[in-house]
């Protein structure tokens, strides 16, 4: 098994450049989500999703979308990129409901934003 | 909502010392609980989980931690660390009311100094 996979690994954008963060698992997980990690902050939710065509926010989803057209894709947009988004961004999945397992990460994508 | 608490930020150790690092989270009722790791440049692994049964749990590679329910808490131990144990180490708490939705610390870096 692939597990969890996210493209690219590491991308450089201008301000108010757009971009999709790509994230694929091949698991049948019903739970996917989004986060961001920032030094000394831990990881922050920005979206998730309980199965196909259901998103809903997180923590923290101002200046990204993201839509849900099947199980295994999840990507993420980034409208209009500003410095404040430059973060190490990872995505991850698990199973909801009755079944119980941890949740699955992939190796994440380091977007810094000039 | 749950909320996960890692009181220490940094913990620095000997080599062949004991460790443990914190975590405390704020309802323990339908939780599962999970300690990942994360080394340097890299996604986030889980070390541990905590399903049911045997409140003590253990990873192979020399790690525990227990549930306490009374104390909603699940510390991580290790006897003797290695320098190969230098890493970030995040707590989560997966709760069954909200769809299996995990909730993360902010993380603890463990630093083995030699």
């Amino acid at each position: 098994n692939a597990g969890v996979t996210q493209t690219p690994k590491f991308q450089v954008l201008k301000t108010g450049q757009s971009m999709t963060l790509q994230c694929a698992q091949d698991m049948n997980h019903e739970y996917m989500s989004w986060y961001r990690q920032d030094p000394g902050m831990g990881l922050r939710l920005i979206h998730y999703s309980v199965g196909a065509g259901i998103t809903d926010q997180g923590e923290v989803p101002n200046g990204y979308n993201v839509s849900r057209s099947t199980t295994e894709d999840f990507p993420l947009r980034l409208l209009s990129a500003a410095p404040s988004q430059t973060s190490v961004y990872f995505c991850a999945s698990h199973h909801s409901g009755g079944v119980i397992t941890e949740a699955f990460f992939g190796q994440g994508t380091r977007l810094t934003v000039v | 909502a749950q909320s996960v608490t890692q009181l220490d930020s940094q913990v620095p150790v000997f080599e062949e010392a004991p460790v443990e690092l914190r975590c405390n989270y704020s309802s323990s009722v339908s939780v599962y609980l999970f300690w990942y790791v994360q080394y340097p440049n890299q996604g986030l692994q889980l070390l541990l989980k905590y399903l049911s049964g045997s409140t003590l749990v253990e990873s192979i590679n020399g790690f525990e931690a227990e549930f306490n329910k009374s104390q909603t808490s699940f510390h991580l131990r290790k006897p003797s660390v290695h320098i190969s144990d230098t890493a970030e180490y995040f707590c989560a708490v997966s709760d069954r009311g909200t769809g299996n939705q995990f909730y993360f610390g902010t993380g603890t870096s463990l630093t083995v100094i030699p």
